[in-house]
């Protein structure tokens, strides 16, 4: 089974504070990523990873910085927390999948998540 | 880019009846379509997926469907229990990399 594990289940900070919310997946899979989860706007892609060192913007990358030294682990950086940064986070690994017909497609597995609370 | 509209966001079933719930998406490029349960407190987890190439796939009380030429998908459960209360995410892959989710459904079922 594929294990994605993350760092925190829950979380408080104070704004200003410099977080960093870590993810490992233990499956050698090249595909990280970095959702945050919130009511009524489903996830949203923060950061995403095809390999390491190597780190690609999502729909919402303000405020935040991603890091992916080795191949298991994807950190996820709030340089200077902010109250609207409160949320849920979700860490997600993928391993590219090459299909007969030369189509590639993705499946992707969930951490357990990090709530996240900025006071 | 992609844009995937999940309806609806609440739905109640009694425990036995089937439970529906229907995705769009827009972009016709989308080849990869996955379906996620995430209990209360834990992170989604794949429940079923299906691809481009296929209308339609099911897995015991699970089904999913697919309409290329409308561009829209839908879960169906089936014998609805308890334990299938949760919230439901559908989603849709572009580049097989990237992933643009549905905003969620609800689901209730009442013993």
């Amino acid at each position: 089974d594929v294990k994605v594990t993350q760092s925190s289940r829950y979380l408080v900070k104070r704004t200003g504070e410099k977080v960093f919310l870590e993810c490992v997946q233990d499956m050698d899979h090249e595909n990280m990523f970095w959702y945050r989860q919130d009511p009524g706007l489903g996830l949203r892609l923060i950061y995403f990873s095809y390999d390491v060192k190597m780190k690609e913007k999502g729909d919402i990358p303000e405020g935040y910085s991603v890091s992916r030294e080795k191949k298991e682990r994807f950190s996820l950086i709030l340089e200077s927390a902010s109250t609207n940064q409160t949320s849920m986070y979700l860490c997600a690994s993928s391993l590219l999948q090459k299909l007969k017909l030369g189509a590639s497609t993705d499946t992707q597995y969930f951490g357990p998540g990090t709530r996240l609370t900025v006071l | 880019g992609e844009n995937v509209e999940q309806h609806p966001s609440t739905l109640s079933v009694q425990e036995g009846d089937s439970a529906v719930i229907k995705c769009t998406y827009s972009d016709s490029a989308s080849n990869y379509f996955p379906w996620y349960k995430q209990e209360l407190g834990k992170g989604p987890q794949l429940i079923i997926d299906i691809r481009s190439n296929v209308g339609e796939k099911k897995d015991q009380r699970i089904a999913v469907t697919l309409n290329k030429t409308a561009k829209h998908f839908s879960l169906h459960i089936t014998e609805t229990q308890p334990e299938d209360s949760a919230v439901y995410f559908c989603a849709a892959s572009v580049t097989g990399n990237q992933f643009y989710f549905g905003t969620g459904t609800s689901l209730t079922v009442i013993p």
